[in-house]
């Protein structure tokens, strides 16, 4: 079966120092890959999505970049956090190939302080 | 501009009536529609799903309705328990992409 792993749980930061969230995907090949956002009082917003290695979509012009170094890998970085990049954030995947719905991963509390 | 709209931000319901959260879409190019659950700290989970073609989609407690005209979604929890209370967002896409546009969310809280 397949499953997402995302890490860490928790992250408290400061103000201008990098990020690195990563996100697999387990039991599955060539799988969409995406990050979302969850910041207060908002709903979920898509930062990027990958349907490839090294095929990066951006929706959002941010701080944070992306990168996709390994079929079911997925990055997410920022070279200095701002205190607006404060939020849950949340790696899902869905089968390649066709319209199906994401499988999401148990989320990032990052606080930027 | 927010393609997908959840206006209730809240909801509460006593324990064994009926939830009914509601979504709007703006894209008429929008043709499959997801439902997911999510409590505080964890993922969101899937919930039920319903395309273009169908109007209706039932699964168990679960059912959405769907409105194509009024561009118009709905999900109806019967009967509501108290583990329903969660975070509800709906989410929508359209064949050719890749991602789902979600709603801000309604908070629903269900009253034992």
């Amino acid at each position: 079966s397949q499953t997402i792993h995302q890490w860490p749980a928790t992250l408290v930061q400061p103000v201008g120092s990098p990020l690195s969230l990563e996100c697999t995907v387990e039991g599955t090949s060539n799988p969409n890959l995406y990050w979302y956002r969850q910041a207060a009082g908002r709903g979920l917003q898509l930062l990027f999505y990958s349907v490839g290695i090294g095929q990066i979509s951006s929706e959002v012009p941010q701080n944070l970049s992306a990168s996709r170094p390994q079929d079911r890998q997925f990055i997410l970085s920022s070279k200095k956090l701002l205190l607006s990049d404060s939020g849950f954030y949340l790696c899902a995947w869905s089968p390649s190939g066709g319209l199906f719905g994401y499988t999401f991963g148990s989320g990032t509390r990052l606080t930027v302080v | 501009d927010q393609q997908v709209k959840q206006n209730s931000p809240s909801l509460s319901v006593q324990e064994g009536r009926i939830s009914i959260l509601n979504c709007d879409y703006t894209n008429s190019m929008f043709d499959y529609f997801l439902w997911y659950k999510k409590y505080p700290a964890e993922g969101p989970t899937f919930l039920i799903s319903i395309s273009s073609i169908k109007d209706k989609n039932e699964d168990g407690r679960f059912t959405v309705f769907l409105n194509k005209s009024a561009k118009h979604l709905s999900l109806h929890i019967v009967p509501s328990q108290p583990g329903d209370s969660a975070v509800y967002f709906c989410a929508a896409s359209h064949s050719g992409t890749y991602k789902y546009i979600f709603g801000t969310g309604t908070r629903l809280k269900v009253l034992a």
